[in-house]
């Protein structure tokens, strides 16, 4: 399977744990986005990566929330001390963007992983 | 920020009818749409996109239309299948490097 792939698919947490997040995206693509999706509504972004750095962060994420893209492959989120609200499907998306350091906007689709789904309990 | 919104959040079809789909945007600036099925339970799936130097462009099933002039697009489903039920997106990639998407179009396919 070559598409994006989010690890957990599903996970039930209590509040005030730490949850993380992995989104391994398609191996040539430099962007990386992190969305929200509650039920009913659409995706909402979160941040994205170029390549290792990260370039914009949603007012959305707050200081519980931490995103990191290390070697400019694949990407964690983490959640510290989740909350009730934060229960929502975490989507992971890739594409192949603008040249690097550049503002350029994306030319091509973005592909998305499954998401994975958290329950704050 | 400027983003894409859809007009309508439900819409019921009978199989093998047309469907067709709305999205506005605001932004005159931008040159690429997307548009994005989703099932119940799964990620976004691209399904078509369609560039500003388009007003029409035609998949398997599919076509999207772009007016520019309004700032308009449509998304049309002919023979709409029972497997074509699932909630379609249209995003604009161009501000900010971000996807924008609206809450969306549920579509009913009925048998």
């Amino acid at each position: 399977d070559t598409g994006v792939s989010q690890d957990p698919r599903h996970k039930i947490t209590k509040r005030g744990q730490n949850v993380t997040f992995r989104c391994d995206p398609i191996s040539e693509h430099n962007r990386l986005y992190w969305y929200r999706q509650t039920l009913g509504q659409g995706p909402e972004f979160l941040t994205y990566f170029q390549n290792e750095a990260q370039l914009e962060k949603s007012r959305l994420l707050s200081d519980r929330f931490s995103a990191e893209r290390p070697k400019g492959s694949f990407s964690t989120l983490e959640i510290q001390r989740t909350e009730q609200g934060d229960s929502a499907m975490y989507l992971c998306a890739s594409s192949l963007g603008g040249l690097r350091g550049t503002g350029g906007g994306a030319n091509t689709e973005a592909f998305f992983g499954q998401g994975t789904r958290l329950t704050v309990v | 920020g400027e983003n894409v919104g859809l007009h309508l959040p439900t819409l019921s079809v009978q199989e093998g009818d047309n469907s067709i789909i709305n999205c506005a945007y605001s932004n005159s600036a931008s040159d690429y749409f997307i548009w994005y099925k989703q099932e119940s339970g799964k990620g976004p799936q691209f399904i078509i996109d369609i560039r500003s130097n388009m007003d029409k462009r035609q998949g398997q099933r599919v076509t999207v239309l772009l007016n520019k002039t309004v700032k308009h697009l449509s998304l049309q489903i002919a023979a709409t299948q029972p497997g074509d039920s699932a909630v379609y997106f249209c995003a604009d990639p161009y501000n900010f490097n971000k996807f924008y998407f609206g809450s969306g179009t549920k579509l009913n396919v009925k048998p």
